[in-house]
């Protein structure tokens, strides 16, 4: 599969712990972004990245969250003592940036549920 | 700041009928608007966009600057459209999606 991957699938964690998520895009693309999706909602925005440089962060993303993409391959998203208000689903998506239209391609997907 | 609604959670026609799915918009500029489908355990891929004024597996979008709208259609429906659909924008100087809460279509036989 050369689809956008994500890891885990599926994570548990406890109230105040710290919990990190990987994402590998597709290959070659330059364009890399995280969203979260809450119960009934649609997916909302929360970074995105060209190449390694992170330009845009939403106002959700509180200072308890850090994401980075090292070498403009893979990304993390982390979050620091972690909410219950934080369970949802975390989404990564890239695309090839380029001019014109640009098309996202999602991965399956984090499930992140804190107790 | 731009919003993206989609006024029906849940959409139930039968198989051979026509169906669309609202989708309205709020945005100052020109955007970019695109259509979303997630099969049933599968992930979000897109179905279309309104640049390419395609159609994709009988669907069609129309975008309604004066109405502000972006409405996906398909005359026939078959049981395999059944699936949650999100109507999506991005604003033309920047990248990020914004999405609807979705609307979650069900093809009876």
């Amino acid at each position: 599969d050369t689809g956008v991957s994500q890891d885990p699938r599926h994570k548990i964690t406890k109230r105040g712990q710290n919990v990190t998520f990987r994402c590998d895009p597709i290959s070659e693309h330059n364009r890399l972004y995280w969203y979260r999706q809450t119960l009934g909602q649609g997916p909302e925005f929360l970074t995105y990245f060209q190449n390694e440089a992170q330009l845009e962060k939403s106002r959700l993303l509180s200072d308890r969250f850090s994401a980075e993409r090292p070498k403009g391959s893979f990304s993390t998203l982390e979050i620091q003592r972690t909410e219950q208000g934080d369970s949802a689903m975390y989404l990564c998506a890239s695309s090839l940036g380029a001019a014109g239209v640009e098309t996202q391609y999602f991965g399956p997907g984090t499930r992140l549920l804190v107790l | 700041a731009q919003r993206v609604t989609q006024p029906e959670k849940l959409l139930s026609v039968f198989k051979g009928a026509p169906v669309e799915l609202k989708c309205n918009y709020s945005y100052s500029g020109s955007p970019e608007l695109f259509w979303y489908v997630q099969y049933s355990r599968q992930r979000l891929q897109l179905l279309l966009r309104h640049i390419s004024r395609e159609s994709i597996k009988g669907f069609t979008a129309d975008l309604n600057k004066g109405e502000t709208s972006f409405h996906l259609k398909k005359p026939f429906a078959q049981e395999e459209d059944s699936a949650m659909y999100y109507c999506a924008l991005s604003p033309g100087s920047a990248r990020q999606l914004t999405f609807g809460s979705g609307t979650q279509l069900t093809v009876l036989p």
